[in-house]
């Protein structure tokens, strides 16, 4: 099967860390993928990962993968109010060119 | 410096009237998808070209037709809207070398 599942709603205090996780159960998947959508717009590619890495670290957002486990998280190091979102973990399938999406969590970042 | 562009923004169409939502890109990308995301769901792909090669998922349904007449630009038509076709639809490109999906910023559609 191809489903993504992520929690739907997260809460951080500005400062701190979050911590977004996915679950996925393609394991033919060869890139996973965190994307960003603020209300009303499309989708921003934050960072993604091949899957014979287990981490990568790009600025504020760290991604980890463990495939056995098929599960993947990003970390969002000194949360800020404009880190507000909701957050899409995405694999690719199809051969290459189909990317499908997690359910999408909600982060709230409250001062 | 938009690099995929979506108009309109916001479209309204009535029950079962054809409507047609246009996405274009300067990336010079060869590939281009619609999404379709519907309220608080997941973006799902409807179909994709590669170059003029058109590849439909399985279960977008026959109501939703595509059109690619150079590699800037797509259109997505939708024959005979229904109230379940209301969503908001996402073009993405990418380069058939790269693994990077590119989004505009959506088209929201209202069917009344």
């Amino acid at each position: 099967g191809e489903d993504v599942e992520q929690s739907l709603f997260l809460s951080v205090r500005e400062g701190d860390s979050s911590v977004i996780n996915c679950t996925y159960t393609d394991s033919s998947s060869t890139y996973l993928y965190w994307y960003k959508q603020e209300p009303g717009a499309g989708l921003q590619l934050l960072t993604y990962i091949f899957s014979n890495m287990d981490m990568k670290q790009d600025q504020r957002l760290t991604v980890l993968l463990n495939k056995k486990d098929k599960h993947l998280s990003l970390r969002i190091a000194d949360t800020q109010t404009g880190d507000s979102a909701i957050y899409f973990c995405a694999e690719l399938t199809g051969g290459g060119n189909k990317l499908t999406f997690g359910t999408g969590t909600q982060l709230k970042v409250e001062l | 410096d938009a690099m995929v562009i979506q108009n309109p923004r916001y479209q309204v169409t009535q029950f079962g009237k054809p409507v047609t939502l246009s996405c274009s890109q300067t990336l010079n990308h060869n590939v281009m998808y619609w999404y379709q995301q519907k309220s608080s769901q997941a973006p799902k792909l409807l179909f994709h070209y590669y170059d003029k090669d058109f590849n439909n998922e399985a279960d977008t349904p026959d109501n939703f037709q595509s059109r690619r007449p150079n590699t800037s630009f797509c259109f997505l038509d939708i024959r005979s809207p229904g109230l379940g076709d209301a969503a908001m639809y996402l073009c993405a490109t990418s380069s058939g070398h790269s693994y990077e999906q590119y989004f505009g910023p959506g088209t929201r559609l209202t069917v009344t």
